[in-house]
Parts: C-alpha cells; structure tokens; sequence
C-alpha cells in the first residue's frame, strides 16, 4: 500500500450505532488530519494531530472522537450521530503540521451515511 | 466567513477549450496558496502552489499566479482534456499553518 488509505469507502448507519473510520499513511509523516467534506460547503477541518498529539480540535460535537495510536494511524470514532453528520470524511497527512509549505496528501475518503 | 471564495459552478467547457477557474481570498500577509483537484471517487491531489508573491504555480498544463495586489490565484489552463474533468479547491495557508479551503469547483469537459 502507498499513500494514505482510508477504511471503509461507504458506511451506513443507525443514529443509535457506534463505528470507527480508520486512516492509514505510508509516507512516513509526522502529521495526520480528519476533514468533513459536505455538499456544497467548503472542507471543514477537523482534528490535527502532530507527532501522535492532538494539536487542534475545531469544535467538533463529543460524538465524533478521534484517536491517533501512532504516526501512521488515524481513527475516527462515531456514535449517536445525526442524519446532518451524513457526508465524505477524509483524511490527510503531512510531513509536519507546523510548516509554510505544508503539502497534505489525502486519502479517498469514507463516504458515510446516518439513517 | 470563509477567507478563500471560488467561483461557483460546474464550469462546462468543450475538448480544448480555455479555462479560468476565479479564487480570491483575504488574509494578512502573504500566505502560501494551492490548488488542489479533487477527481471522481478520490481524495484531494495537490495540483501547484505558490509560496510567495508574484510567484507563478504551474503543473499538468495548469498555471495559476499569486497576485498581492488582487489577492487573487485564479487556475488556468490553455486547452482542457475530458480527463481534467473534476472538482478544483483553492486554499490558502493560515498563520497556524493549517489550509483553509474554498468550496470547490466543479469542471466537466464534455468531448
């Protein structure tokens, strides 16, 4: 595998369940990132996390909690969410998250749908 | 709002036809900018970027140039192919070194 992958591509789900998107680089990057992409809005970011520590958090609900073992995984853990959650979670890494030149590179995303 | 504005679309264009894809955007200084593309079923590529003023980004047959005095990094490309058909994010570097995107522009190139 090269790059970084996400897992699963497509998830549905009931409001009352709990799922993990999981993120994974082989670029050897320090930095790793989870953004929502919803129609017709611009990306929102939502964690970073640099060196296995979360250095940001965009005021993201308590129902979306992200979990980084180590550099080169990246989990997103969902529960009770809502159908307005329904969107393309993507996931991203970076050499550093702290740079000028800060090149991201993006997994394909999981496209998730809450009923 | 957002300090990164695209032009809206889809942008439709025939085989070989010229493309401008507008982004504006505000900020203090003088940040990075980048395109990214994004195509059907795939995460987001970086396409060019350019770090600082008057510096012209270009990659794949796409150029864009930095201008200060517009703060404008508008994407051109002299002839577009239908494989180009996708949709194209501008983005800038905030001052925590995070990017702040546009909402993305859609191009369909029809043969």
């Amino acid at each position: 595998e090269t790059g970084v992958t996400q897992t699963p591509r497509h998830l549905v789900m009931g409001m009352t369940n709990k799922k993990s998107l999981k993120c994974e680089q082989h670029l050897g990057h320090n930095a790793m990132y989870w953004y929502k992409q919803s129609a017709k809005k611009p990306l929102e970011l939502m964690f970073v996390y640099s060196l296995e520590e979360r250095v940001e958090n965009n005021s993201v609900p308590s129902r979306f909690s992200p979990e980084c073992p180590n550099s080169s995984h990246l989990f997103l853990h969902l529960h009770t969410l809502q159908p307005e959650d329904s969107a393309l979670y993507l996931c991203a890494s970076s050499q550093d998250s702290l740079a000028p030149y800060n090149e991201q590179f993006f997994g394909p995303g999981t496209r998730l749908t809450v009923l | 709002g957002n300090s990164v504005t695209q032009m809206e679309g889809p942008v439709t264009l025939s085989e070989e036809a010229f493309l401008t894809i507008n982004c504006t955007y505000t900020a203090t200084g003088y940040p990075s900018l980048f395109w990214y593309v994004q195509y059907p079923g795939e995460g987001l590529q970086l396409l060019l970027k350019a770090t600082k003023a008057d510096d012209k980004g270009s990659n794949k047959g796409f150029e864009a140039t930095y201008r200060k005095e517009t703060t404008s990094f508008h994407l051109e490309k002299g002839s577009v192919q239908v494989s180009d058909s996708a949709v194209y994010f501008c983005a800038r570097m905030d001052s925590s070194y995070k990017l702040i995107f546009g909402s993305g522009t859609r191009l369909l190139v029809r043969p």
